[in-house]
């Protein structure tokens, strides 16, 4: 099973809302990873957990709050977000520095 | 931070042709892959390729690691292989990273 899921595929959310996008995997990974992705862009990196301890944030304003539960979970904890934070955002797993899967990702969109 | 560089931006084939694409990275790299981008969003993860050759398929993969740079090589394309293609790299600096830095991607589309 090569597959990590998210959940919602979709969400829209006013600016004084405050919602959590989920994600799943079931390979034994221990690194786990929060992407942003703007229409016709790359992804770009938000936050990166291993061994479930947050070990990289790049900066992310802290409306954007995220959490490790345990091995299988990632969440990303939305507050008093901005209409420029709607973007695609996209959960991945890999073993260390290893092959990354990815998620087919929660359409956000911030009215 | 390592500097990722894709070639062609856009590729229009036709169904059949086959296709060459491009990516060069500024530094030595720990980890190299490329992945597709469906019009849904989803990322395919194609190959995990560092260095040397691997195929799956009608698709290929090269890594002149020492050269910096690598190629995805698309034989007899299909409509279904239309897409964002990604090449992502990471350059581990001591200590745990994982930090996969991509490329702008090549938009390709394949008309029947």
């Amino acid at each position: 099973d090569t597959e990590v899921t998210q959940t919602p595929k979709h969400l829209v959310m006013g600016m004084t809302n405050k919602k959590s996008l989920k994600c799943e995997q079931h390979m034994g990974h221990r690194a786990m990873y929060w992407y942003k992705q703007k229409a016709k862009k790359p992804p770009e990196l938000m936050f990166v957990y291993s061994y479930e301890k947050l070990s990289i944030n790049e900066s992310v304003p802290s409306r954007f709050s995220p959490e490790c539960p345990n091995s299988s979970l990632l969440n990303l904890h939305l507050h008093a977000l901005q209409p420029e934070d709607s973007a695609l955002y996209l959960c991945a797993s890999s073993e260390q520095g290893l092959r990354a899967f990815f998620g087919q990702g929660t359409r956000l969109t911030v009215v | 931070g390592i500097q990722v560089e894709q070639s062609p931006p856009d590729l229009i084939l036709q169904e059949g042709a086959n296709s060459t694409l491009r990516c060069n990275f500024s530094d030595s790299v720990n980890n190299l892959q490329w992945f597709h981008q469906n019009p849904w969003g989803q990322l395919i993860n194609l190959f995990y390729i560092p260095s040397g050759t691997k195929q799956n398929g009608r698709l290929s993969a090269t890594t002149v690691a020492t050269e910096r740079y690598s190629l995805l090589y698309i034989s007899s394309s299909q409509t279904t292989d239309s897409g964002v293609y990604f090449c992502a790299v990471e350059r581990r600096s001591g200590g745990s990273n994982y930090k996969l830095t991509f490329g702008k991607g090549t938009l390709l589309t394949v008309n029947p």
